[in-house]
């Protein structure tokens, strides 16, 4: 089992649409959960970043977190074309002498117009 | 801001030859990580700097692969000898206080093709 999983997709939803996208990962002890949106050739860019059970909203996009469920989800409302993108959940493990950062494989998300 | 730089942004090399990109972190960031993306693998973190000294380096996967980060402000990832399945975009990223809550900033990534 991958330590952080994504659907690849591609997940195509109209503009206007809400796209959910989902990560679920496998250590609970797990504390910090991120998105990142990745364009084609261009580096990750984080989208939000979450720490608590609940929901957490920023304009468009709201993050998901259920530790029980070990689940984080990322919801984008009125879906733009410039919301096509990758999309990456990546989440924080504790090691030995500090965290490590593991990304999921992505989601690519088309937004059609 | 410049953000997080890297160089070169492109290299083309023969297999068996040593490559070295660079990675200046963003100022007054005290956490540098370097990763490595392929269509095959996705972004693999390889290894994370805290105040210039190595955290984790447990995602190197040979010895082939090297990195250090003399100073604040510059680290370098070796690879010698470097082979094609090396191949892929390599990334540095930065963060003021280190991976456990802050926010990662990536450079523009490095495009590495070894024949």
């Amino acid at each position: 089992q991958k330590e952080v999983e994504q659907n690849s997709g591609p997940l195509s939803v109209p503009e206007g649409a809400i796209a959910s996208l989902n990560c679920t990962y496998s250590d609970r002890g797990s504390q910090s959960f991120f998105w990142y949106r990745q364009y084609s050739g261009k580096s990750p860019e984080l989208i939000m970043f979450i720490y608590s059970n609940g929901d957490k909203e920023d304009g468009r996009f709201t993050a998901q977190l259920n530790k029980a469920s070990q689940y984080v989800s990322l919801l984008i409302r009125d879906s733009q074309p410039s919301d096509s993108a990758t999309y990456l959940c990546a989440v924080n493990e504790e090691r030995t002498g500090g965290f490590k950062t593991i990304f999921g494989a992505g989601t690519r998300l088309f937004v059609k117009a | 801001d410049a953000g997080v730089i890297q160089s070169p942004r492109h290299e083309v090399t023969e297999m068996g030859q040593e490559v070295t990109l660079r990675c200046k972190p963003i100022s007054g960031h005290n956490s540098l990580f370097w990763y490595r993306q392929t269509m095959m693998r996705g972004l693999e973190l390889l290894i994370y700097f805290n105040n210039n000294v190595p955290i984790d380096d447990s995602g190197m996967p040979e010895d082939r692969f090297s990195a250090k980060m003399p100073n604040a402000s510059f680290s370098t990832l070796k690879i010698q000898p470097s082979e094609p399945r090396d191949s892929a975009v390599y990334f540095c990223a930065s963060s003021l206080r280190g991976p456990s809550t802050d926010t990662q900033y990536f450079g523009p990534g490095t495009r590495l093709t070894v024949l």
